[in-house]
């Protein structure tokens, strides 16, 4: 069964802080991972998506890796900003499931 | 594109009511899912539609969680009887080629659903 397990639980960091959110998961027989943000009081929105065949994908101030042998993937945020501030979760799809994360709380002081 | 549509946004009820979700996917999407979102669970799979059949609903809590996926367009979520443990708030998402290495789901706003 696929566990997938988000540390830091929350972080705070001042603005302009370069920042890295570990996500792992136990079977590595996925056929994507992504990460999402989810506002308060609000859905989920895809920030990046990473193929099995894949090892990272990088859009603006975010970069995302993959490690499937390992079981690891982390999300990198470049020069945060207050606006980043929000809930980040790390989803693993094996077939037609997915398998969220218990979710990285950031919150960005200015 | 309007993306995924949820109803009501908010709900809340008595013990003992009968509750409905109601979902609509973005067009051309033919995957459909429901999700709960509480503190102590975190987003859990309740149950998945592929081409409006049900695939898998072991998710599902209880025989009193049902739902149904009359067409591509709408899709229900039925709690009956409600119990104050159900009080969450329920994602509807919809994709395009679950089940391949490049699908996203793309959620709607959610129900907030308090049972008292």
């Amino acid at each position: 069964k696929q566990e997938v397990t988000q540390i830091p639980a929350a972080l705070s960091v001042p603005e302009g802080e370069n920042l890295v959110l570990n996500c792992s998961f136990t079977d590595s027989a996925i056929y994507n991972l992504q990460w999402f943000r989810q506002d308060p009081g609000k859905g989920l929105t895809s920030l990046l998506l990473i193929q099995s065949s894949q090892r990272e994908q990088t859009s603006g101030r975010l970069n995302a890796s993959l490690d499937k042998s390992s079981g690891r993937s982390t999300l990198y945020i470049a020069a945060s900003q207050p606006g980043d501030s929000a809930t980040y979760l790390c989803a693993v799809a094996g077939g037609f499931k997915t398998i969220f994360g218990a979710g990285t709380r950031l919150f960005v002081k200015a | 594109d309007a993306g995924v549509i949820q109803s009501p946004r908010h709900e809340v009820t008595e013990m003992g009511q009968e509750v409905t979700l109601r979902c609509k996917p973005i067009s051309g999407h033919n995957s459909l899912f429901w999700y709960r979102q509480t503190m102590m669970r975190g987003l859990e799979l309740l149950i998945y539609f592929n081409n409006n059949v049900p695939i898998d609903d072991s998710g599902m809590p209880e025989d009193r969680f049902s739902a149904k996926m009359p067409n591509a367009s709408f899709s229900t979520l039925k709690i009956q009887p409600s119990e104050p443990r159900d009080s969450a708030v329920y994602f509807c998402a919809s994709s395009k080629e679950a089940g391949t290495s490049t699908d996203t789901q793309y959620f709607g706003p959610g129900t907030r659903l308090t049972v008292l």
